[in-house]
């Protein structure tokens, strides 16, 4: 009954490799987000997701790309990883309930880039 | 601009002691805020969350936090610490829309036997 849920929960890979990190939420929400957790703990938002229109942070490389097969799921895909890719990726959904927004995140994806 | 500032990167208690974990937002309008706490090797879980209906917000585990707007401030507090307490914790100003969240750097708590 997990609101969130990320697999893998952990991803070790060589530098150049393309991996994916899935993400579903079964809340019926209609945003999802996928977040970067820097090794100081510092979150920075990469996307977002909400009725099929992609908003895109402009300082993520393009090698990351988001897809979405439906309203429950956003996929991360990393294209020719990179040593600085290393971090805690974490994805979220969210619903809007008059003017505020709630985020619920999943328990994250360690991704570790040797 | 909007910016959230966590005053303290760590904070160190005891059992059974109070816990203050300081949070000071910057706004051109009133955000949403809440506290995120995040134990070691775990997501985010909500902790608490401010709606315009109370300033004093109860949370999970004990934890309250309160909105002043003539501070800008939204402080978690909690009367006694737990060692299961122990993670790291966020401050966070939202907007409708997620580009509009913004995290605060976190602070970690320490608690001591």
């Amino acid at each position: 009954d997990t609101a969130v849920s990320q697999t893998p929960k952990y991803l070790v890979t060589q530098m150049g490799n393309d991996k994916s990190i899935k993400c579903e939420q079964n809340l019926g929400h209609d945003t999802m987000y996928w977040y970067k957790q820097d090794s100081k703990k510092f979150l920075k938002i990469m996307f977002s997701y909400n009725n099929k229109e992609l908003i895109i942070n402009e300082t993520v490389p393009n090698r990351f790309s988001p897809k979405s097969p439906d309203k429950a799921h956003l996929n991360l895909h990393i294209n020719s990883l990179e040593l600085g890719d290393s971090a805690v990726y974490f994805c979220a959904s969210s619903h809007v309930a008059g003017a505020q927004e709630t985020q619920y995140f999943g328990p994250g994806t360690r991704l570790l880039v040797l | 601009a909007q910016s959230v500032t966590q005053l303290d990167s760590h904070v160190s208690v005891s059992e059974g002691t109070p816990v203050l974990l300081r949070c000071n937002y910057s706004s051109s309008y009133s955000p949403s805020l809440f506290w995120y706490v995040q134990h070691p090797n775990k997501g985010l879980q909500l902790l608490l969350k401010y709606t315009s209906a109370a300033t004093l917000v109860k949370g999970i585990n004990g934890f309250e936090a309160e909105f002043k707007k003539s501070e800008t401030s939204f402080h978690l507090t909690k009367p006694s610490a737990h060692m299961s307490d122990a993670a790291e914790y966020f401050c966070v100003a939202s907007h409708t829309g997620g580009f509009k969240t913004i995290f605060g750097a976190g602070t970690r708590l320490f608690v001591k036997a």
